[in-house]
């Protein structure tokens, strides 16, 4: 099966800038989440959908991330406009069954960099 | 905010010999996750401990959860230079059961 990928690899923009990640999770997860990991610090939960809807999103930092997954598909993540700590690797994963009894599957995470 | 802690946060050890590290914890779980990275992958998933176990296998790794002490720790066996990666403990807790990372181990095996 297809793992979770992740687009693009990379990314360099300006600050004030708009940037949109994009996460197609493995065929049949539900389950789909967000993570950060900024400078060598801790992987920080950003948020997790169960198919289109956001079941926890407490993570979010502010109001200058959106994130979407319409029809349960793929998701989005927006950054708009974008500061320099936003800086850092965004790894999407997904899952069949409810986090507690089974493994993330990771992508392999979209490197941002905001100058 | 955290709630796993990796220690240490780098190792580094010859081919051949045992590798340990460890993961400290703040609130009580429903099972505990071990993950690797290799430089610039995704992290894959390597074993799971449900919190009312003590120990596991899987290959040549061994996890352990003191449930009471709020740890755990992996033991890889007969290191070898493919183990070279980042290792992440990460806690499942709550109703919602929120997957949390800590800032992981940094783990270099020399050939």
């Amino acid at each position: 099966e297809a793992g979770v990928t992740q687009f693009p690899s990379h990314s360099v923009i300006e600050k004030g800038q708009t940037v949109t990640l994009r996460c197609d999770p493995i065929s049949g997860h539900d389950n789909l989440y967000w993570y950060r990991r900024v400078m060598g610090k801790e992987i920080k939960f950003l948020l997790h959908f169960v198919k289109e809807s956001k079941q926890d999103e407490s993570g979010m930092p502010n109001n200058r991330f959106l994130a979407e997954r319409t029809g349960g598909t793929y998701s989005t993540l927006k950054v708009q406009p974008a500061e320099l700590e936003d800086s850092g690797v965004y790894f999407c994963a997904s899952s069949q069954h409810g986090q507690g009894g089974s493994p993330l599957h990771f992508g392999n995470g979209t490197r941002l960099t905001v100058t | 905010s955290q709630q796993g802690e990796e220690d240490p946060q780098a190792l580094s050890i010859q081919e051949g010999e045992n590798a340990t590290m460890n993961c400290s914890y703040k609130t009580s779980i429903n099972n505990l996750q071990w993950y690797r990275q290799n430089s610039g992958r995704g992290l894959v998933h390597l074993i799971l401990i449900r919190s009312n176990e003590r120990e596991k296998h899987s290959g040549r790794l061994r996890v352990t959860l003191d449930t009471s002490k709020k740890s755990s720790s992996l033991l890889i066996t007969a290191s070898r230079a493919a183990d070279t990666a980042s290792y992440f403990c990460a806690t499942v807790s709550g109703g919602y059961q929120k997957v949390t990372f800590g800032t992981g181990t940094k783990l270099q095996v020399i050939p």
